[in-house]
């Protein structure tokens, strides 16, 4: 059973830093990419980051870019975002999702973390 | 930039009607391209159709996906009461990368 299990979400204050991991299991991790979305409270979903199935190549939204660094560790089977320059429309849960541009959709979804940027 | 556009913003059915859900692009899309997703209150999305007319995995066949270029639908053929959730469609492009519709609610 594919797994993607997260952690990492909490209260920062704006301008803080915050890293968010999620943790494979149930399949070969380094044959997929891997992306992040994110949705605030109560709206759609929002596409973040995604990143090929050696981290040599990551793509992100022009809303975090510059601020967002997706990265992955194959040995760990592990993904994580992270996130700096926090602002309070950051405000989200946030998804690890498995695929990128090798599936060109998303086919399974981590729980979510909830990243509260407030001061 | 495309934008996918859902409509209606709300459904309302009971269970045992069919239910038609529309996602509109603002550019031609590759059906390859478009995906269908489900999220039920307090869960996250799961897949229930890629390439605009595949299930995916364990998704029961009375979901059906079609559409092209610029028209993309979702149909239910009998609504069980744990459809009752919120669809968004999702297609892959030049930039960004991904995007999604705004949704649309489908309720009792």
């Amino acid at each position: 059973e594919v797994q993607l299990v997260q952690s990492g979400g909490r209260l920062v204050r704006p301008g803080g830093s915050l890293r968010l991991s999620c943790a494979a299991s149930g399949f070969t991790f380094e044959d997929y990419g891997m992306s992040w979305v994110r949705q605030a409270p109560g709206k759609g979903l929002e596409w973040l980051s995604g990143v090929n199935w050696n981290g040599g190549v990551t793509g992100y939204a022009d809303s975090v870019k510059g601020r967002f660094t997706i990265s992955r560790d194959n040995a760990r089977k592990s993904v994580y975002l992270q996130l700096n320059s926090l602002r309070v429309e950051d405000t989200a849960f946030y998804y690890c999702v498995r695929g990128w541009e090798e599936l060109y959709y998303f086919d399974n979804w981590g729980q979510g973390a909830l990243v509260t940027v407030s001061s | 930039e495309i934008v996918l556009t859902q409509s209606p913003g709300t459904l309302s059915l009971s269970p045992g009607e069919r239910a038609t859900l529309s996602c509109r692009a603002s550019e031609s899309v590759s059906s390859y391209y478009l995906a269908w997703y489900q999220q039920r209150p307090g869960q996250a999305p799961r897949l229930l159709i890629y390439a605009a007319s595949s299930r995916a995995t364990g998704i029961p066949d009375r979901f059906s996906g079609s559409g092209s270029g610029t028209d993309f639908t979702l149909t239910i053929s009998r609504l069980e009461p744990e459809d009752f959730a919120v669809y968004y469609c999702q297609q892959y492009g030049s930039s960004p990368r991904f995007s999604f519709g705004q949704g649309t609610k489908l309720e009792i």
